[in-house]
């Protein structure tokens, strides 16, 4: 049973590029979290969905950010137009339900140049 | 979700227990109280939860104080690569997402 597979592990953007980070949650897991990290610092809750919904997004930047689970695929955390200060390791975590814990990918560290 | 208190360092020597405590004086009684850490740079890692009642598992155990105010997580033997920040967080089971706080940085030391 594979855990959270996120996808590219390291990424790097020119200023003004779109990132696109890809989350798979684990086989029969409905609940997808995306977390941010920036260098230094704790990991910040970003937006949590269900198959096809947004249930929280309290933690996404107004501008830019957007996130995605559709009913086939895995989970999307779009970046319009990076700016240096996106540089960060971007965790998605999943789980089956609130009560169980999460299981959290090797996250994708982004770059921007 | 209640807020919880940890001290921010600790050390330990390797194959001794280690045991960190977890401060969340205002949780309410339908929080839960969960335990993940972080290897450098690493995803985090589950480790434990509980609501009321002790909890093992293969990883650790977790004791709740009677009055659920404070929680010790406890490495039994712990070795070099336990070493990591330990994030003691009190949540609900609803919707609301997991935070994380600052966490305690534990070095296991040879």
């Amino acid at each position: 049973n594979a855990g959270v597979m996120q996808n590219p592990r390291h990424l790097v953007r020119r200023r003004g590029q779109e990132a696109r980070l890809r989350c798979s949650p684990m086989k029969g897991h409905s609940h997808v979290y995306w977390y941010r990290q920036l260098p230094e610092e704790g990991l910040k809750f970003m937006v949590y969905l269900q198959k096809e919904n947004i249930i929280d997004e309290s933690g996404m930047p107004k501008e830019r950010f957007s996130a995605e689970f559709p009913k086939e695929g895995p989970s999307i955390l779009r970046i319009q137009q990076v700016v240096r200060g996106d540089s960060a390791a971007y965790f998605c975590a999943s789980s089956p339900d609130r009560v169980k814990g999460y299981t959290f990918g090797s996250g994708t560290r982004l770059t921007v140049v | 979700d209640a807020k919880t208190t940890q001290p921010p360092s600790m050390d330990c020597a390797e194959g001794r227990a280690a045991n960190l405590p977890c401060n969340h004086s205002t949780i309410s009684g339908n929080e839960y109280v969960y335990w993940y850490r972080q290897i450098h740079s690493q995803g985090p890692q589950y480790i434990i939860h509980g609501l009321k009642n002790n909890e093992t598992n293969e990883m650790a155990s977790l004791i709740i104080t009677e009055d659920r105010k404070s929680s010790t997580l406890i490495l039994p033997h712990a070795t070099l690569r336990d070493t990591a920040v330990y994030y003691c967080i009190a949540a609900t089971s609803g919707n609301t997402p997991l935070v994380f706080g600052k966490g305690t940085r534990l070095s296991v030391i040879a």
